[in-house]
């Protein structure tokens, strides 16, 4: 099975300050690539997914990147943090076989 | 509009009980999956159990399993003798054949009392 490698878990930016974080699959070729939003006790939005290399389709309008540069690297960016970006951000991809998705173990973000 | 519904925000249960945690879903695809997904305490999500759309049968894994019911567009997860480590929030997903994103509900806190 294949494994997904997230980092940092937990991080500590100040507003107007930029991010990057990054996903990165092994175990796998060519997988379709998702970050995702948690706020606390609620549940997943979806902001980006990525089915190939520069592939990036954007669900929801806001102040966040993303960027697919290898084929099992995909990054989250933002040049300017607000509070609002504060979560818990969770990378995930989907398998070879279309029954599997699996997830990285999230970085928990807090702007300050 | 809404593609998963999980109805019930926190539920209790003593161990050693069975417990049904509801999902229902929006499709007009013939062909899609459904996922259960359990998040701990420490965030990490966790796969449970996967459905596909054709699956005749329902699916179960160990002490999961997932009362599927295509024509009312349902997805229920059991959990039979819940134990203490079962307590997390659990969350329902689909993803459609014609579309690549993985969809979620808003989840169900479960609470396992002694």
């Amino acid at each position: 099975s294949q494994t997904i490698h997230q980092w940092p878990a937990t991080l500590v930016q100040p507003v107007g300050s930029p991010l990057s974080l990054e996903c990165t699959v092994e175990g796998t070729s060519n997988p379709n690539l998702y970050w995702y939003r948690q706020a606390a006790g609620r549940g997943l939005q979806l902001l980006f997914y990525s089915v190939g290399i520069g592939q990036i389709s954007s669900e929801v309008p806001q102040n966040l990147s993303a960027s697919r540069p290898q084929d099992r690297q995909f990054i989250l960016s933002s040049k300017k943090l607000l509070l609002s970006d504060s979560g818990f951000y969770l990378c995930a991809s989907t398998g070879t076989r279309e029954t599997e998705a699996f997830f990285g173990q999230g970085t928990r973000l807090t702007v300050v | 509009a809404q593609k998963i519904t999980q109805t019930q925000p926190g539920m209790f249960v003593q161990e050693k009980e069975a417990v049904t945690l509801d999902c229902t879903y929006d499709t007009s695809d013939q062909s899609y999956g459904l996922f259960w997904y359990k998040q701990p305490s420490s965030g990490e999500m966790i796969f449970l159990i996967y459905q596909g759309s054709y699956d005749e049968q329902n699916a179960t894994e160990g002490r999961y399993s997932l009362n599927f019911q295509k024509a009312r567009k349902s997805a229920n997860l059991v959990i039979s003798a819940s134990q203490l480590g079962d307590s997390a929030m659990y969350f329902c997903a689909m993803r459609e054949s014609n579309d690549y994103k993985l969809s979620f509900g808003a989840g169900t806190t479960v609470t396992v009392r002694a």
